[in-house]
């Protein structure tokens, strides 16, 4: 089974508006963590931002959120005020704290977000 | 910049030979992890090494090696290598101590490898 889900291959948002790239999980360990990660055409991997599994308050980091909502496994990354630069690759992706899976982080298969002008 | 070095940046070779890549990891992070990224695939784990003992295989080839020296610079080594090798290879390291869960990886640049 897909440990995380990323249902969207493709988005496009108007410059200056909000906009929701999706991500579910699927982990039966307590402790975990959600990350988010940008790749631009150029290729890096940029981190963006974080979440624990026993993290009360959904993360933010300038303008990006994320909407954590625990009972239904969801991790989905807000980006407000879509700039021409946040147009990139973006994956979900998730380390679990048990260690059955060794720490490593285990991706989505990603979300093209296309800002228009 | 996120602090990981890796070389080189594009790799073109034959099929059939062997190359090396290298990678140094942010000041202070013991964990070095190896990712294959391809069109077909995504981002596939291979390996990850602590302070210098291997830690966690994941989808890695039997033609593939890795290892991680005292200096904790790390060097994933490819032989034998076919058309389909042909990806973006990345390493990424972490903080946080052996059993973190909650550090980011923060991966370097990639080295495109190309095989023809």
């Amino acid at each position: 089974a897909q440990k995380i889900t990323q249902t969207q291959p493709g988005m496009f948002v108007q410059e200056k508006e909000a906009v929701t790239l999706d991500c579910t999980y699927d982990t039966s360990d307590p402790s975990y963590g959600l990350f988010w990660y940008k790749q631009p055409s150029s290729g890096e991997m940029i981190f963006l931002i974080y979440q624990g599994s026993y993290d009360q308050q959904n993360a933010t980091e300038g303008r990006y959120s994320l909407n954590f909502q625990k009972a239904r496994k969801s991790a989905n990354l807000v980006i407000s005020a879509s700039q021409l630069g946040d147009s990139a690759m973006y994956f979900c992706a998730m380390r679990e704290g048990s260690g059955g899976s060794n720490y490593k982080l285990t991706f989505g298969k990603g979300t093209l977000l296309t800002v228009n002008p | 910049d996120s602090g990981v070095t890796q070389t080189p940046k594009h790799l073109i070779t034959a099929t059939g030979q062997r190359v090396t890549l290298r990678c140094s990891p942010r000041s202070g992070d013991l964990s070095v992890y190896w990712y294959q990224q391809s069109l077909d695939q995504g981002l596939q784990f291979l390996i990850q090494y602590y302070n210098g003992e291997e830690r966690a295989k994941g989808n890695i080839l039997e033609r593939f090696s890795a290892q991680q020296f005292p200096d904790l610079h790390s060097e994933l080594n490819l032989s034998s290598l076919e058309l389909g090798d042909s990806a973006l290879y990345f390493c990424a390291s972490s903080g946080g101590g052996e059993y973190s869960y909650n550090s980011p990886l923060h991966f370097g640049n990639g080295t495109r490898l190309t095989v023809t």
